[in-house]
């Protein structure tokens, strides 16, 4: 089964410097890997997502994912983090077939001024 | 382009009583999904549409709850009665699957945060 995991809760950093919120996967197969990102009082917003090609994949408010399958990750990273960018992070995978998501437990990002 | 509409943002209501949550999904999506998301117990897939038609309604906590999605652009989810424990906020989300192979992302509404008292 299709499944994801993100081995931190919470990551603390400072703004200006960069983050790394990380995800791992386990799939069958090529897998199609998500972030989506949570505001407080809002619903998840895609981020951005590896289908297939370029190993980097850029996304929106200047966030990246690096998909590394000799490590199945798919960490999520931003060069130069803004205080803005404090919110919920959930990786994300469709299950066999594609119709539903499998969503990570969340790493809760908090960026420091 | 419109998103996910949701309503109502906010409900509170007394125990017993009956809740609607509704949802317009975005125009031309085929997947409509209910979530559920709690501190203790993160977001869970309650239920979820395939051009209308109920695929996997294996999240739904009880028979107190129901869904459904009587068009594409509109689809209910009904708790009767409400308990305590159905406090939480309430995700509809929708995506375009047909012949994407899951590739399309979900597009969340801003979901109702419901407390029952």
């Amino acid at each position: 089964a299709q499944s994801v995991a993100q081995p931190e809760d919470q990551v603390n950093v400072a703004e200006g410097n960069p983050l790394t919120v990380k995800c791992t996967y386990s799939v069958s197969g090529n897998p199609y890997l998500f972030w989506y990102v949570q505001y407080p009082n809002r619903g998840h917003q895609f981020l951005l997502k590896y289908i297939t090609g370029d190993n980097l994949v850029k996304g929106s408010y200047g966030f990246e994912a690096e998909f590394n399958k000799s490590q199945t990750s798919f960490h999520l990273k931003k060069p130069s983090a803004l205080v803005s960018d404090s919110a919920l992070y959930f990786c994300a995978v469709p299950n066999t077939g594609g119709f539903k998501t499998i969503f990570g437990a969340g790493t809760r990002l908090f960026v420091k001024a | 382009d419109a998103g996910v509409i949701q309503s109502p943002r906010h409900e509170v209501t007394e125990m017993g009583q009956e809740v609607t949550l509704r949802c317009k999904p975005i125009s031309g999506h085929d997947y409509l999904f209910w979530y559920r998301q709690t501190m203790m117990r993160g977001l869970e897939l309650l239920i979820y549409f395939n051009n209308n038609v109920p695929i996997d309604d294996s999240g739904m906590p009880e028979d107190r709850f129901s869904a459904k999605m009587p068009n594409a652009s509109f689809s209910t989810l009904k708790i009767q009665p409400s308990e305590p424990r159905d406090s939480a906020v309430y995700f509809c989300a929708s995506s375009l699957g047909a012949g994407t192979g899951g590739s399309q992302p979900q597009h969340f509404g801003d979901g109702t945060r419901l407390s029952i008292l």
